[in-house]
C-alpha cells in the first residue's frame, strides 16, 4: 500500500504568485490535514478536511484555501505569496476525524523569492 | 489553548546510551503523539498513547495523565536514531488540531 504522497517535492515561486500543492492520502483514509513548518519551528496546523468538508482551520489568512476531492485527495492553495510563506508544507492522512494516528507525507518545500 | 514544552532542546549522546526526552503539557488531553522528523523533513508517527506505556523495538513511550507529562525513551541508541523528536497534543477545543512541541534534536555519535 502506498503511503501519503505529495507533489511537487520542491517549488520556487516569486512574491505575489499563486501556488497549488497536492496530497493523496493513504487508501481508505478519509481525512487530510495540512501543516506549515517554517525552518527551525514546529508544524502549524492550517486545515483539516474530512469527507470533502472543512472540519478545522488554523490561524492562517484567507490567502490560504484548500479543498478535498471525492477520492479524498486534497489541494492546498496559497495566493499572493509572501516571503514568509517559504516553508515545508506537510500533509497528514487519517482514517477519520477525532484522535487517530496521523500519517505524514514527505512534504513540499516551497521557497518564495 | 494547550501549551507543550519539551526538554531538552538538544541532546548529544554516544552510541549505546539510554536516551530520555520529556514532554509536558498544560491542559488535559485524550491522547499524545510522539513523532520523529529526519533531516529533509519527513515526519513519522512513533506513538499515540492515552495512558500507561507503549513499546516498539528500542523505543518506549510513557504518559502520566495526572501529571500531564510524557517521556520518550530510546534504549541502546544508534546513530540512525539521530533526528528531531516531537511531541504533540490536541488543541483544547478540537481533537484533530495538534499543538506541537518545539522538538528535541537528538544526535547519537558513533
Amino acid at each position: 500500500d502506498a503511503g501519503v504522497t505529495q507533489s511537487p517535492t520542491h517549488l520556487i515561486k516569486t512574491r505575489g504568485q499563486q501556488v497549488t500543492l497536492r496530497c493523496s492520502p493513504i487508501s481508505g483514509h478519509k481525512s487530510v490535514s495540512w501543516y506549515q513548518q517554517v525552518l527551525g519551528q514546529g508544524p502549524q496546523f492550517i486545515f483539516q478536511y474530512y469527507e470533502k468538508e472543512e472540519r478545522g482551520r488554523g490561524n492562517f489568512p484567507d490567502r490560504f484555501s484548500a479543498r478535498q476531492f471525492p477520492n479524498y485527495s486534497s489541494e492546498l492553495n496559497v495566493n499572493a505569496l509572501l516571503l514568509g510563506d517559504s516553508a515545508l508544507y506537510l500533509c497528514a492522512s487519517m482514517i477519520g476525524t477525532g484522535m487517530y494516528e496521523q500519517y505524514f507525507g514527505p512534504g513540499t518545500r516551497l521557497t518564495v523569492t | 489553548k494547550n501549551e507543550v514544552e519539551q526538554s531538552p532542546q538538544n541532546l548529544t549522546a554516544q552510541e549505546g546510551e539510554f536516551i530520555t526526552i520529556n514532554c509536558s503539557y498544560s491542559v488535559g488531553i485524550s491522547a499524545l503523539h510522539w513523532l520523529q522528523q529526519h533531516p529533509g523533513g519527513g515526519i513519522v508517527s512513533l506513538f499515540m498513547l492515552s495512558s500507561g506505556k507503549k513499546k516498539h523495538g528500542r523505543l518506549i513511550a510513557t504518559i502520566n495523565i495526572q501529571e500531564k507529562h510524557s517521556s520518550l525513551h530510546i534504549t541502546a541508541s544508534h546513530p540512525r536514531d539521530s533526528a528531531v523528536y516531537i511531541c504533540a497534543v490536541p488543541a483544547t477545543d478540537s481533537n484533530y488540531q495538534l499543538i506541537w512541541g518545539a522538538g528535541t534534536k537528538l544526535i547519537i555519535k558513533p
